[in-house]
């Protein structure tokens, strides 16, 4: 079955710095989705990926998705503390049925010290 | 739009006890989810629906129901509780094919 591996786990930086988190399929990608979560809340969508080669931006954040369409990359700019929380990718199970099923990742913690 | 609401927000229920999780959406979509993630976890899917009538199972359906009567609600009944049942419940929502929009999740934790 296919999984969704995140690293790092966990990440500290400092207010300003950049930061990655990776997303790696064990299978081809048909949409990859990217989540954050804040501490006893709800996911809050922030960006969704199709094509291999892709790349979408929103304000400090932006997300890539390889050729190959089996990894994905979060990438945020001069962090801030309003950046902390879980970061989930999630990707469409590629069934080929219309349910847009999707599994997740384990997450990325993120901690923005100021 | 009030977007995907989730009630209540916590429960503590004895084992043995049953529960409904309530779910609703004003969005107008027809694909509906439940999800629990538990610590560490990513979320793993419970059931889902394409829409009012049907359902089916996801990854993780033991010891739960759903329904879908309605276009707006999907009810998540546990009858039985479990402490294996202690987790984060989230419902999620979205047209087909498309982005999944989440409510703010149910904590419930069976003693």
């Amino acid at each position: 079955s296919q999984e969704l591996e995140q690293s790092p786990q966990s990440l500290i930086v400092q207010e300003g710095k950049n930061l990655t988190i990776n997303c790696t399929s064990s299978k081809t990608l048909y949409g990859l989705y990217w989540y954050k979560q804040k501490y006893g809340e709800g996911l809050i969508f922030l960006m969704m990926l199709q094509k291999g080669g892709e790349e979408k931006s929103h304000e400090k954040i932006t997300a890539k998705l390889d050729e190959k369409k089996q990894q994905s990359s979060l990438h945020i700019t001069a962090s801030q503390p309003s950046h902390a929380g879980i970061y989930l990718c999630g990707a469409d199970r590629g069934d080929g049925g219309a349910t847009n099923k999707l599994i997740f990742g384990t997450g990325t913690l993120l901690a923005v010290q100021p | 739009n009030a977007g995907v609401t989730q009630t209540p927000k916590f429960r503590i229920l004895k084992i043995g006890q049953s529960m409904t999780l309530q779910c609703a959406q004003d969005m107008n979509h027809n694909y509906m989810y439940w999800y629990r993630q538990d610590p560490g976890m990513g979320l793993k899917l419970i059931y889902y629906s394409v829409g009012a009538g049907i359902t089916d199972k996801g990854e993780v359906p033991n010891g739960y129901n759903v329904s879908r009567s309605t276009t707006e609600d999907f009810p998540l009944r546990l009858e039985l509780a479990a402490p294996s049942q202690t987790s984060v419940y989230f419902c999620a929502s979205s047209s087909r094919a498309e982005t999944q929009y989440f409510g703010p999740g149910t904590r419930l934790l069976v003693l």
